[in-house]
């Protein structure tokens, strides 16, 4: 299986500043990736689709981008409502792994 | 809306069986790519299971194959879960997800403990 392996695993930011989370992914996946945002007690929130494409209704201070098997989700302009736990998930192969995470706090 | 609605979860010993349902509302059911995905509390998302639209393409985690069988019924827009042989590491919230390239809906879960 591929795997998806994210750093940091908590990254401590404050209001306003910009965040970057990384996936590595064991082998190359294209650019089948997406981005999911979890808050405690809530399902997961899909943000981001094919590496960098918006789902609908997601602010635009999210963004993703890469290929192959490095990428990044980015957060621009920190928002008390973006403190919250992100993974990623690749879909290039017929399983359909999730990096173990990465807890953005103040 | 699209509404995605577990059910079946619950305590059951180790060894045992638990089937989970996923009834779905609020799209056209059988044009969808299904999935199973399990969450520890206060662990991360785990993939489960998917199966395609007409229920010929399914796959599964490693650790699940074997034990675990994904279904679907289209008449019915409902996904199912079939567990069996479950182990302590199996206690999870169970939650089914809709779509192939990024799991846009969720349901809420339904919670599966498995201790003696």
């Amino acid at each position: 299986d591929i795997q998806m392996t994210q750093s940091p695993s908590t990254v401590s930011a404050s209001v306003g500043d910009r965040v970057t989370v990384t996936c590595r992914a064991s082998q190359n996946i294209s650019r089948w990736v997406a981005w999911y945002q979890q808050k405690p007690g809530k399902v997961p929130k899909l943000l981001i689709y094919k590496a960098s494409s918006l789902e609908n209704g997601v602010p635009s201070r999210f963004s993703g981008s890469g290929s192959g098997t490095e990428f990044t989700l980015t957060i621009n302009s920190l928002q008390p409502d973006d403190f919250a736990t992100y993974y990623c998930q690749q879909y290039n192969s017929n399983s359909k792994t999730f990096g173990q995470g990465t807890k953005v706090d103040i | 809306d699209v509404q995605l609605v577990e059910s079946g979860g619950g305590l059951v010993k180790p060894g045992g069986s638990l089937r989970l349902s996923c009834a779905a509302s609020g799209f056209t059911f059988s044009g969808y790519t299904m999935n199973w995905v399990r969450q520890v509390p206060g662990k991360g998302l785990q993939w489960v299971s998917s199966i395609s639209t007409g229920g010929s393409y399914i796959y599964y985690a490693d650790s699940m194959k074997g034990r675990f069988t994904i279904s679907r019924d289209n008449a019915q827009s409902s996904l199912f879960l079939e567990m069996n042989n479950l182990r302590v590491d199996d206690t999870a919230v169970y939650y089914c997800a809709r779509g192939s390239s990024g799991f846009a809906y969720w349901g809420q879960g339904t919670l599966v403990t498995v201790s003696s």
